[in-house]
């Protein structure tokens, strides 16, 4: 089991160009979430999905993040246009259910806007 | 909203020794999850324990337990004979019925041989 797979690790860009991070789940997990992390806030969940659907979008900080599931295998978050106030580790994770199943987390991405 | 608070940002913990990493939440719910999740230096979020708040028993896994005190919304974690490989930012977290897990912004731990 390769476990949840993101891209690229590290990435590096100017104020205002569109970044792309993606996500690749365990096989078999239906549930796929996708977490901010920054010194000052921490951990935030920004979305999830289930069965490719997304339901809980609360999270996602304005309108210049979406996030997309086209199948049950791949995910992207898109920032556009990017600011550095982005900069932070973005998280993929993704479980078998909810209640007390284990989420499983991808390496992450570390994203720097300059 | 449901918040977690760990109030304390750093801890520090002789090899072999134990120590105790405090963790409350807040929350209307009457069912709910609780996990403790361990980030290492290489920013993997790894799951060291987790817990059913319907559950009397505290969960146990190896060197680590919970203490968790339902009324009081306390989920502390313990952990035995601390190794080396112990030192991480340790996270609590928490989730309700249908949500992802809302986190607190973690302890750091320090392991002194």
């Amino acid at each position: 089991d390769a476990g949840v797979i993101q891209s690229p690790r590290h990435e590096v860009t100017e104020m205002g160009q569109e970044v792309t991070l993606r996500c690749k789940p365990i096989s078999g997990h239906d549930y796929l979430f996708w977490y901010r992390q920054t010194m000052m806030r921490g951990l935030e969940l920004l979305i999830y999905f289930n069965n490719n659907v997304p339901i809980d979008d609360s999270g996602m900080p304005e309108d210049r993040f979406s996030a997309k599931m086209p199948n049950a295998s791949f995910s992207t978050l898109k920032i556009q246009p990017s600011e550095p106030r982005d900069s932070a580790v973005y998280f993929c994770a993704s479980s078998t259910g909810l209640g007390l199943n284990e989420q499983f987390f991808g390496p992450g991405t570390r994203l720097t806007v300059l | 909203a449901q918040t977690v608070t760990q109030s304390q940002p750093e801890m520090s913990v002789q090899e072999a020794e134990t120590v105790t990493l405090s963790c409350t939440y807040d929350t209307s719910e009457s069912d709910y999850y609780l996990f403790w999740y361990k980030q290492p230096p290489s920013r993997q979020m790894i799951l060291v324990i987790r817990q059913e708040a319907y559950k009397q028993q505290n969960a146990t896994e190896n060197r680590f337990s919970v203490n968790f005190q339902k009324a009081a919304k306390s989920f502390s974690l313990k952990i035995s004979d601390s190794q080396l490989g112990d030192a991480a930012m340790y996270f609590c977290a928490y989730r309700g019925g249908a949500d992802g897990l809302t986190f607190g912004k973690g302890t750091h731990l320090i392991i002194q041989p």
